[in-house]
């Protein structure tokens, strides 16, 4: 079954205590990116990735890593997690070109609340 | 910079109404793709519809359908004979062509009441 997974699903934290949150697709999909998701907001781009090695800033990446050292797996970590940080999180791929390939597959989410 | 406004925080409608959520958006782009995206309280992020703003004709997926006005830049959905479990957050999406990033509005909160 084509799936982008994301784990954990909930997460509760510590302000300055590292952690990652991973992120698997199983479509060899290009395009990977990570949105949150804050009330009143919508969902924000924090990075994306065209592919191995290529990543790039979204809206929001302040406080925030990532890297692409697989096509398949985009890990998002915060390094020193804040409480501004708490908020939904959201992995997703794509294909890349035409309209179908701008269909983006998103995670089930992750709810982190920094502490 | 492109932006996505929803102005309607929350909706509420009977079942087998019709309803329409609004948005619009700016862009000095012409080139682009507008999506509606469900949110269950699942949290699972589903498509509902998608368009291509050089096509003038409105996509349509069964009961849901969009009314796209370019020059006007909106982007409505219109949920026809409305059922329980439609009952979601929506958001409208704004997408450059040649880009991946999704630009979204900050949602509307729609129920449907038995």
């Amino acid at each position: 079954e084509a799936q982008v997974t994301q784990n954990p699903r909930y997460l509760i934290t510590v302000t300055g205590k590292k952690l990652t949150v991973t992120c698997s697709q199983n479509m060899n999909h290009e395009y990977m990116s990570w949105y949150r998701q804050d009330p009143g907001l919508g969902l924000r781009q924090i990075y994306y990735s065209m592919n191995v090695e290529v990543t790039d800033k979204g809206d929001v990446p302040e406080g925030y890593k990532v890297s692409r050292k697989e096509k398949r797996n985009f890990p998002l970590i915060l390094e020193s997690p804040s409480p501004n940080q708490t908020s939904l999180y959201f992995c997703a791929s794509s294909l890349g070109s035409g309209l179908s390939g701008r269909k983006l597959f998103f995670g089930s989410g992750t709810q982190l609340s920094v502490l | 910079a492109q932006t996505v406004t929803q102005s309607q925080p929350e909706m509420s409608v009977q079942e087998a109404e019709t309803v329409t959520l609004s948005c619009t958006y700016d862009t000095s782009e012409n080139n682009y793709y507008l999506f509606w995206y469900k949110q269950p309280p699942s949290r699972q992020m589903i498509l509902v519809i998608r368009q291509e703003a050089y096509k003038q004709q409105n996509a349509t997926e069964n009961r849901f359908s969009v009314n796209f006005q370019k020059a006007a830049k909106s982007f409505s959905l219109k949920i026809s004979d409305s059922q329980l479990g439609d009952t979601a957050m929506y958001f409208c999406a704004f997408m450059l062509q040649g880009a991946q990033k999704l630009v979204f509005g900050q949602g509307t909160r729609l129920t449907i009441n038995p």
